[in-house]
């Protein structure tokens, strides 16, 4: 199976900070990536697929870069509602789809 | 509005079965993959079953393979997961999800979720 880690498992960032998540895939995907963004007590919502398509109604400070096994979402300024964990997953093998463990940013 | 509705879950004593469904409404069931994705409590993301427009391609976690059957009925614009001989580690809440693309096949990015159904195996 395909392992997904991301780096760092945790940050605190201030409103307006540019943020930096990656991700690394054990072997090459492509670039099948997805990344998700979890607030507590909420469904996953997706924010990129491809590793760089921004999903429809998305904003735009979000963006994901990426191919093979090293991967990136960035969020050029941090808003308010951006608090929350992020997790990348891997489509590139099916069935055997996974997510990485995720990335909690949370206010400095 | 887009909306997946996950049911069926609850308390159930390891080893036994339990069937969630997902009804879906707002767009043409038939026309996207589905899948279910399950969170234990306080933890990550894990992908469990998908299944394509017309149920000839399914998958499943090598965690569930041979254990849990997901299905779905298009005239009910409807999803399903058979699970049994249900496991401790099984714990999680259970969410439908709809895949990305159009075509029907399985892709693998989720774009649609339910508010998912919490399943609790314990004695």
């Amino acid at each position: 199976a395909i392992q997904l880690t991301q780096s760092p498992s945790s940050l605190s960032a201030s409103v307006g900070d540019r943020v930096t998540i990656t991700c690394r895939a054990s072997q090459g995907i492509s670039s099948a990536l997805a990344w998700y963004q979890q607030k507590p007590g909420k469904a996953p919502k997706l924010l990129i697929y491809d590793a760089s398509s921004l999903e429809s109604g998305v904003p735009s400070r979000f963006s994901g870069s990426g191919s093979g096994t090293d991967f990136t979402l960035t969020i050029s300024s941090l808003q308010p509602e951006d608090f929350a964990t992020y997790y990348c997953q891997q489509f590139n093998s099916y069935p055997g789809f996974t997510f990485g463990p995720g990335t909690k940013v949370d206010i400095k | 509005e887009v909306q997946l509705v996950e049911s069926g879950g609850g308390l159930v004593q390891p080893g036994r079965s339990l069937r969630l469904s997902c009804a879906a409404s707002g767009f043409t069931f038939d026309d996207y993959a589905m899948h279910w994705v399950r969170q234990a409590p306080g933890k990550g993301l894990e992908w469990v079953s998908g299944i394509s427009w017309n149920s000839g391609s399914i998958g499943y976690a090598d965690s569930v393979k041979g254990r849990f059957t997901i299905s779905r009925d298009n005239a009910k614009n409807s999803l399903y997961l058979q699970m049994n001989s249900l496991r401790a580690e099984d714990t999680a809440l259970y969410y439908c999800a709809k895949d990305l693309v159009y075509s029907g096949y399985v892709r693998g990015a989720f774009d649609i979720w339910g508010q998912g159904t919490m399943v609790t195996v314990s004695s």
